[in-house]
């Protein structure tokens, strides 16, 4: 089983809710990222974050709204969502970004949440 | 455009036989990785190969890596039926100087090993 769990496993949200996923590892890690992954398609990198502040924003909408309270916690904050957002959403962490000599350290992934929008 | 290109797209193989899946990228890299994914599930990392690497072992894993032909297989030796599953190579390419922090996967090889 994962180290990382996310939850829920399944959501399903009208596009006027509001909704948030979860992500929790306790491997220490520092760098922790959300993916998006549609049926048959690769995950698409949505954010990271590196010691709690967030790094990396690919340009995701703000209906997708993440937050990191605490170094072993990931949420995902969601509102007013379309129906092509859906898809399956994964946690993943790793050491750091850089890592040892500037190496890169595996992603741990969860299991993720299967989120549908009606 | 996706940094890493799996060929073949499907595989499908008896049990016992290897299995070989190819990934070619475009721009230079500081690694490679290799991820498998079980349907539903996430992705579980299989091994990492670094630039200045040629080849690696892991268990029945081989990765080798031609970085002047940008690309890398991944060959399963004595398959499994547990081994069916998306396997994706991935990079880390991109304009941030964090190896980890713009880590691109390619499109993926559905590997189905029959029993």
């Amino acid at each position: 089983d994962t180290e990382v769990t996310q939850t829920p496993k399944h959501l399903v949200m009208g596009m006027t809710n509001k909704k948030s996923l979860k992500c929790e590892q306790h491997m220490g890690h520092r760098a922790m990222y959300w993916y998006k992954q549609k049926a048959k398609k690769p995950p698409e990198l949505m954010f990271v974050y590196s010691y709690e502040k967030l790094s990396i924003n690919e340009s995701v909408p703000s209906r997708f709204s993440p937050e990191c309270p605490n170094s072993s916690l990931l949420n995902l904050h969601l509102h007013a969502l379309q129906p092509e957002d859906s898809a399956l959403y994964l946690c993943a962490s790793s050491q750091d970004l850089f890592g040892i000599r500037r190496d890169n350290s595996p992603l741990h992934f969860g299991n993720g949440t299967r989120l549908t929008v009606t | 455009s996706q940094q890493g290109e799996e060929d073949p797209q499907a595989l499908s193989i008896q049990e016992g036989e290897n299995a070989t899946m190819n990934c070619s990228y475009k721009t230079s890299i500081n690694n490679l990785q290799w991820y498998r994914q079980n349907s539903g599930r996430g992705l579980v990392h299989l091994i990492l190969i670094r630039s200045n690497e040629r080849e690696k072992h892991s268990g029945r894993l081989r990765v080798t890596l031609d970085t002047s032909k940008k690309s890398s297989s991944l060959l399963i030796t004595a398959s499994r039926a547990a081994d069916t599953a998306s396997y994706f190579c991935a990079t880390d390419a991109g304009r941030y100087t964090g190896a980890n922090s713009k880590l691109t996967f390619g499109k993926g090889i559905t590997l189905s090993v029959r029993p």
